[in-house]
């Protein structure tokens, strides 16, 4: 089945800085890859996404690039504020029939220092 | 309307009882997803139904029944479980028609005595 890491598990990082997380995949069948954002005590909630014909995608402070050949990607915030701060989920994901077949990352941690 | 719309918010219970676990979506979603996620881990696949068709069970603990009467609603079904399943269950829809989001709902944070 479908493995992905994610690095780091935490992260800290200054008001304004940049934050990058990483995440690679193992099967090269899963072909769209979100990332989900949660915030203690609440649901996960995707801020980003990006499918597997797409190298890169942006949305604001938020930005996500796609090797598939290298099978990683990863998630950029620009001028990070202190409301980013919460556990981002990377995923890949299988279309399989009708639904989707959905492995998440470990979590990584980001805490915003003001 | 873009909700999943779970109930309980919060579920305490004995190791001998039998409780349920609802989900609802009004999105037209075909998929149905149930997960589970311990503090500090990612949500973890129990069970996928699509076309109110049972698709995946990722080899959960019988204790643990799921069932989809329409294509609107989903349920857990809970009997004598562990304190080790208390947990936050989260369910989750998607369209099922082309590669898209999973829509959570806010989860029922379940201890169990």
């Amino acid at each position: 089945g479908e493995n992905v890491e994610q690095h780091p598990s935490t992260l800290s990082v200054q008001e304004g800085d940049s934050a990058v997380i990483k995440c690679t995949y193992s099967d090269s069948a899963s072909n769209y890859f979100p990332w989900y954002k949660q915030e203690l005590g609440k649901r996960p909630q995707l801020i980003i996404d990006i499918r597997s014909n797409v190298g890169e995608k942006k949305d604001q402070r938020i930005a996500v690039t796609l090797n598939k050949t290298a099978k990683h990607f990863s998630l950029h915030i620009t001028e990070t504020q202190p409301e980013d701060s919460a556990v981002y989920f990377c995923a890949a994901t299988l279309r399989s029939g009708g639904y989707q077949k959905v492995t998440f990352g470990t979590g990584t941690k980001l805490q915003v220092i003001p | 309307d873009t909700e999943v719309t779970q109930t309980p918010k919060h579920l305490v219970m004995g190791m001998t009882n039998k409780k349920s676990l609802k989900c609802e979506q009004h999105m037209g979603h075909r998929a149905m997803y149930w997960y589970k996620q311990k503090a500090k881990k990612p949500p973890e696949l129990m069970f996928v139904y699509s076309y109110e068709k049972l698709s995946i069970n990722e080899s959960v603990p019988s204790r643990f029944s799921p069932e989809c009467p329409n294509s609107s609603l989903l349920n857990l079904h809970l009997h004598a479980l562990q304190p080790e399943d208390s947990a936050l269950y989260l369910c989750a829809s998607s369209s099922g028609v082309f590669t898209g989001e999973l829509f959570f709902g806010e989860g029922s944070r379940l201890t169990v005595l």
